[in-house]
């Protein structure tokens, strides 16, 4: 059965922080790896990933896969408050989308 | 552009009341899909659509009807609500599997 597990369920860090978010998944088919931020509404895109060892980027985000070992890590440097969200992660497999439980980071000042 | 537009945004059910729900995008999407979400367990696929016209099952169908007339619309039907359907649903369209999904706003529906 296809899997994606994200770790940790959640994390508590202090404004200015690094923070590195999990992602690993067991899957038939593999074709892509989204990551997504969720506030109190609608998931939001972030990052869609095919390729291991490609690092996508976009300000203090950035994200990396790794096909060989089964995970992606969400890094996200120099926390700020409206960084506190859910992040979920998401792997495309025989054309579905399989989504991990999320990671709920809360940022304190 | 409005995007992905779901209505009602709230809805309060009895027990074995009916209802639909109504998702509307404008970005020419072949791609719908219609989700719930409950605390601590993510996001469930329900139903899905690659085009006018087709529909297909997703993880969780069971007690849901969907129909995809029109290419921009996508609706998901309550026939008889139960206190399990009782979530946050999501619809989302994108250009094709694995690629970016563009959430709509949400409905939360309780069920009584």
């Amino acid at each position: 059965e296809d899997k994606v597990v994200q770790s940790p369920l959640s994390l508590v860090v202090h404004e200015g922080d690094t923070v590195t978010l999990n992602c690993s998944y067991e899957v038939t088919n593999f074709r892509s790896l989204l990551w997504y931020k969720q506030e109190k509404k609608a998931p939001t895109f972030l990052f869609m990933l095919t390729s291991s060892g490609i690092e996508k980027k976009s300000g203090r985000l950035s994200s990396i896969l790794d096909k060989k070992e089964l995970f992606s890590i969400l890094n996200i440097t120099a926390t700020q408050t409206g960084d506190s969200a859910v992040y979920l992660c998401a792997v495309c497999s025989n054309y579905q989308l399989i989504w991990g439980a999320g990671t709920k980071l809360i940022i304190k000042p | 552009n409005a995007g992905v537009t779901q209505t009602p945004k709230f809805r309060v059910l009895k027990t074995g009341q009916s209802m639909t729900l109504l998702c509307a995008q404008d970005m020419n999407h072949e791609y719908m899909y219609w989700y719930r979400q409950d605390p601590g367990m993510g996001l469930r696929l329900i139903h899905y659509s690659v085009g006018e016209g087709t529909t297909a099952k997703g993880e969780v169908p069971d007690g849901y009807n969907v129909s995809r007339l029109k290419k921009q619309n996508f609706l998901l039907g309550l026939e008889s609500a139960a206190p399990s359907q009782t979530s946050v649903y999501f619809c989302a369209s994108s250009t094709g599997f694995g690629y970016e999904q563009y959430f709509g706003p949400g409905t939360r529906l309780t069920v009584t």
